[in-house]
């Protein structure tokens, strides 16, 4: 499984677009890259999910290289209720249980 | 949209005593995955369903057990508790052949 390594914390400010890059050095063929966003007490919340290049849906982008190794969570516009840990998983369906949580990211945006 | 259901949300014991708890997926997904969060950690990989059939197994301690039923709802059954059992239990559920996971409130246990 390979395994991810993020920012332990971020801070942005209201409006602002954030940026958070996953490294996954050890991506295999299969993998896809995942990101879940969980607030305190509630169960992580499913964000966007992409395999190459780039994703998008109504509330991330997902940008990913050629190479595979990294990928950037791309929030636009933040307000203060995306203060969040944003965790970025990468596995496959065989093993989905086993792509860990590591450490995610913190993220707290300011007024 | 129907979301995962987990019952009951706050579960009180004590040392020793055995606790059920409960996990209804979301309609037509068949896998069932099981999660312990403590307090400041990182949700943690205990177990996980595939069509009623355990698929994967992680660090669930042997006290734990868990099935998944011909309905597809699944229960984490766990016995002699220990105080740091305490933690917010998870569930989630997902279509086979598909990456993504939809977690429930989860269950909060306290052991005293």
């Amino acid at each position: 499984l390979a395994k991810t390594t993020q920012p332990i914390s971020m801070d942005s400010y209201e409006g602002q677009e954030v940026n958070i890059t996953c490294s996954h050095n050890n991506i295999a063929t299969n993998d896809y890259i995942t990101w879940y966003q969980q607030f305190p007490s509630q169960g992580p919340r499913f964000i966007i999910q992409g395999y190459k290049t780039k994703v998008t849906n109504e509330v991330a982008s997902l940008f990913i290289p050629a190479d595979r190794k990294s990928s950037t969570l791309s929030l636009p516009r933040v307000s203060l209720s995306d203060t969040a840990v944003y965790y970025c998983l990468v596995g496959d369906y065989t093993n989905a249980g086993k792509s860990t949580f590591g450490d995610g990211t913190t993220l707290t945006v300011k007024p | 949209a129907a979301g995962v259901i987990q019952s009951p949300r706050h579960l009180i014991k004590e040392k020793r005593e055995t606790a059920t708890l409960k996990c209804y997926p979301i309609p037509r997904h068949d896998t069932v995955y099981w999660y312990q969060q403590g307090p400041g950690q990182d949700p943690q990989f205990l177990i996980s369903f595939y069509e009623k059939m355990q698929s994967d197994k992680g660090s669930i301690p042997d006290r734990f057990s868990a099935q998944q039923f011909s309905d597809y709802h699944s229960e984490l059954n766990m016995s002699s508790l220990e105080l740091g059992d305490s933690a917010l239990y998870f569930c989630a559920s997902a279509t086979s052949g598909r990456y993504e996971q939809y977690f429930g409130p989860g269950t909060r246990l306290t052991v005293t």
